[in-house]
C-alpha cells in the first residue's frame, strides 16, 4: 500500500464548479498534513496546512480525519488559474511524503 | 512565504561530467534542507536530508557517492551529481524548513532541470 494515496485524475470541470480532492495515508505516526499545488514544470507551492479541526482559506476549505487518516480539500467556485495538480503531502518526523498528485483543469 | 532560491535553473551538461546544484535560503536560516528528484508524470521523491553542520541522511537506494550534498552554512546546500549519466535527468527540487508556530513548513526552491546527454 503506498504510503500517500490520492484520487488518480484527472479532473475537468467547468468555471464555476465545486471539486473535490481525497487523500488516504497510511503511517499513523503522521504528524502534519498539507496541501501544495504543482504547476507544469515548477515547484510544488504550500497551499494551506491541514488540521484536525478543519480550515478554510477562502475559497479553499481542507478537513482531517486521523481516525480514518483521511484528508481533503474542497475548491468552491473554481476559477481557470486553479489549473494545477494537487497534492497531498504528509509529514513525519520532518520529512515529507508526497502523493502522485491530481490534476485540475478548469474549463472556460 | 519563506523564499529559497536554487541555482542553476536548468543545465545540459554531458555523460561523465559532474552538475553543482546550489539551493539557498533567502530570508530565514535553515538547519535542515531536503533534496527531491521528480522524474516526468512522478511524485517527488525524497533524496536526502541535509543537516548543518553535518553528513547528509540519504533515503534508500540514493548513492551517497554520487549524489555529494554539502551544508555549510545555515544559508546554503549544494547537491553535486557526479559523472552524470543520461538516466540522472531529472528535475532537482530542494526545499527548507521554517518553524511556524504550529508545525514545520517546508519551502521549495524553483528546482533545476537537469540533461545529461
Amino acid at each position: 500500500r503506498k504510503e500517500v494515496e490520492q484520487d488518480p485524475g484527472p479532473f475537468n470541470v467547468p468555471e464555476g464548479a465545486t471539486v473535490a480532492f481525497n487523500c488516504t495515508y497510511s503511517n499513523s505516526a503522521s504528524q502534519s498534513f498539507f496541501w501544495y499545488r504543482q504547476d507544469c514544470r515548477k515547484e510544488p507551492k504550500l497551499l494551506m496546512s491541514v488540521y484536525s479541526s478543519g480550515n478554510e482559506d477562502g475559497r479553499f476549505t481542507a478537513q482531517l480525519n486521523r481516525a480514518s487518516q483521511y484528508i481533503s480539500l474542497l475548491i468552491r467556485d473554481s476559477k481557470l488559474s486553479d489549473s494545477a495538480t494537487y497534492l497531498c503531502v504528509v509529514m513525519v518526523s520532518y520529512q515529507l511524503t508526497f502523493g502522485k498528485g491530481t490534476k485540475l483543469s478548469v474549463i472556460p | 512565504g519563506a523564499v529559497v532560491s536554487q541555482h542553476p535553473s536548468w543545465v545540459i551538461c554531458k555523460s561523465g561530467t559532474s552538475v553543482k546544484i546550489e539551493c539557498r535560503s533567502l530570508d530565514f536560516q535553515a538547519t535542515t534542507m531536503f533534496w527531491y528528484r521528480q522524474f516526468p508524470k512522478q511524485s517527488l521523491m525524497l533524496m536526502a536530508t541535509s543537516n548543518e553542520g553535518s553528513k547528509a541522511t540519504y533515503e534508500q537506494g540514493v548513492e551517497k557517492d554520487k549524489f555529494l550534498i554539502n551544508h555549510a552554512s545555515l544559508t546554503l546546500s549544494t547537491l553535486t551529481v557526479t559523472s552524470a549519466h543520461p538516466e540522472d535527468s531529472s528535475f532537482y527540487i530542494c526545499s527548507a524548513t521554517q518553524q511556524t508556530r504550529s508545525s514545520y513548513e517546508q519551502y521549495f526552491g524553483p528546482g533545476t532541470r537537469l540533461t545529461v546527454t
